[in-house]
């Protein structure tokens, strides 16, 4: 069955500084997978989707990931923090032709100032 | 264009009393879905629908109901609320009809806090 970790439950960055959010997926095949966003009491948004197009994928407000089949890894990245960017994030899998989305357990970001 | 509309978005239920949280898409999406959100845990799917009349067991199925009689409703019903079902609960939905790509993200709704007593 596929599963993803996200490791690091909590990550804390200073303003400015790099963020990395981990993500692994296990799958014999490559899926489509997903990052997330969530904001205090809302719902996810998505940030970027790997479509097997391109490996370096590039998201809304300045994030990007790159899928690497050989680490079997989609970890999300963006050059500097801001403030804003505090929230939960998920990573997400889903197996190709079926739509079913599993979930990672989130990364909660904390942005310092 | 409202998307993924979820009611309610906070409810206190007391153990053994029944309720259903109601979503509704308005994208012309075939699969819809259910999921709980606890702390530590992500998002667990509950149960899913991948077409009017076509309803199937995710993860965390037990004590929950639900159907799908149009495309656009997929309501999920807590026969017997118990305290182990206070979570926060996502409804979503994905894949329009009459499209070709497999690939497609997940639209969430805001979310219905309950709370079991």
């Amino acid at each position: 069955a596929q599963s993803v970790t996200q490791l690091g439950s909590h990550v804390s960055v200073s303003e400015g500084a790099l963020v990395l959010l981990r993500c692994n997926y296990s799958s014999s095949v490559p899926p489509y997978l997903f990052w997330y966003v969530q904001y205090p009491n809302q719902g996810l948004q998505l940030l970027l989707k790997y479509t097997s197009a391109a490996t370096l994928v590039k998201g809304i407000n300045d994030f990007e990931a790159e899928f690497k089949k050989s680490e079997t890894s989609f970890h999300l990245t963006k050059p500097s923090a801001h403030m804003s960017d505090a929230a939960e994030y998920f990573c997400a899998v889903s197996d190709t032709g079926t739509y079913k989305y599993i979930f990672g357990t989130g990364t909660r970001l904390k942005v310092l100032a | 264009n409202a998307g993924v509309t979820q009611t309610p978005k906070f409810q206190v239920l007391k153990t053994g009393q029944s309720m259903t949280l109601q979503c509704a898409q308005d994208m012309n999406h075939e699969y819809m879905s259910w999921y709980r959100q606890d702390p530590g845990m992500g998002l667990r799917l509950i149960h899913y629908s991948v077409g009017a009349g076509i309803t199937d067991q995710g993860e965390v199925p037990n004590g929950y109901n639900v159907s799908r009689s149009t495309t656009e409703d997929f309501p999920l019903r807590l026969l017997s609320a118990a305290p182990s079902q206070t979570s926060v609960y996502f409804c979503a939905s994905s894949y329009e009809r009459g499209t070709s790509s497999m690939n497609t993200e997940a639209f969430f709704g805001q979310g219905t806090r309950l709370t079991v007593v």
